[in-house]
């Protein structure tokens, strides 16, 4: 059973305007979350988190935002630029475990 | 070499061969994790070590046997692979005392299993 999906496998947008990227999980015991992103032939980066305890956090042109009563959280990348495009992994944790549960990835690509 | 290191990059084996890959990470961090990617699946974990015990195995077939003689290597010993195993084979290490959740990733080994 999958914890954590990334329904959209690929998202389309335009330079300057703004990426949304969903994820929703299932396991209301987890309590930390994370975004990374994956260009091709390298190894994912660590990009933004959000501990349960914030709805929002904030990181430049990044924001994450977690709604826990839908179990669901947003990545937001405003402006977006070419060199965003890449694919882009949610994950979550339970603070105190050593245990990342990772979606399936959304490729996002941004057309000049 | 900065960052996690991965060994070799690219691998093609039959199924009664036996290899290794290795993994090397240069951020003092004591904690090592092998995940796999398979395509269009999740990143899967499948051992954590940390301060060089093992602490996680997750569901993982005895055809794969991981090895970390210190907190700076991560090895895993394949023998016997199935076509089924062909993925991208992820390194990851983090600092325990600190955020665990931030994981620092190799670029990954590429296996092929014919």
């Amino acid at each position: 059973d999958q914890q954590v999906k990334q329904n959209s496998p690929s998202l389309s947008v335009q330079e300057g305007r703004i990426s949304i990227l969903n994820c929703d999980y299932t396991n209301s015991m987890f309590d930390y979350f994370l975004w990374y992103k994956k260009y091709p032939a390298e190894g994912p980066t660590f990009l933004i988190s959000i501990s349960s305890i914030k709805d929002k956090n904030e990181d430049g042109r990044f924001t994450v935002f977690l709604n826990k009563s839908a179990k669901h959280l947003s990545l937001h990348i405003v402006p977006s630029q070419p060199g965003d495009s890449a694919v882009y992994f949610c994950a979550a944790t339970i603070q105190g475990a050593q245990k990342l549960v990772f979606g399936q990835g959304t490729r996002l690509t941004i057309n000049p | 070499e900065t960052g996690v290191t991965q060994t070799p990059r690219h691998l093609v084996m039959g199924m009664t061969n036996k290899k290794s890959l290795k993994c090397e990470q240069h951020l003092g961090h004591n904690a090592m994790y092998w995940y796999k990617q398979s395509a269009k699946k999740p990143l899967e974990l499948m051992f954590v070590y940390s301060l060089e015990e093992r602490v996680e195995n997750n569901s993982v077939p005895s055809r794969f046997s991981p090895e970390c003689p210190n907190s700076s290597h991560l090895f895993l010993h394949l023998h016997t692979l199935q076509p089924e195993d062909s993925a991208l084979y992820l390194c990851a290490s983090s600092q325990v005392a600190r955020s665990v959740h931030e994981q620092y990733f190799g670029p990954g080994t590429r296996l092929t299993v014919t």
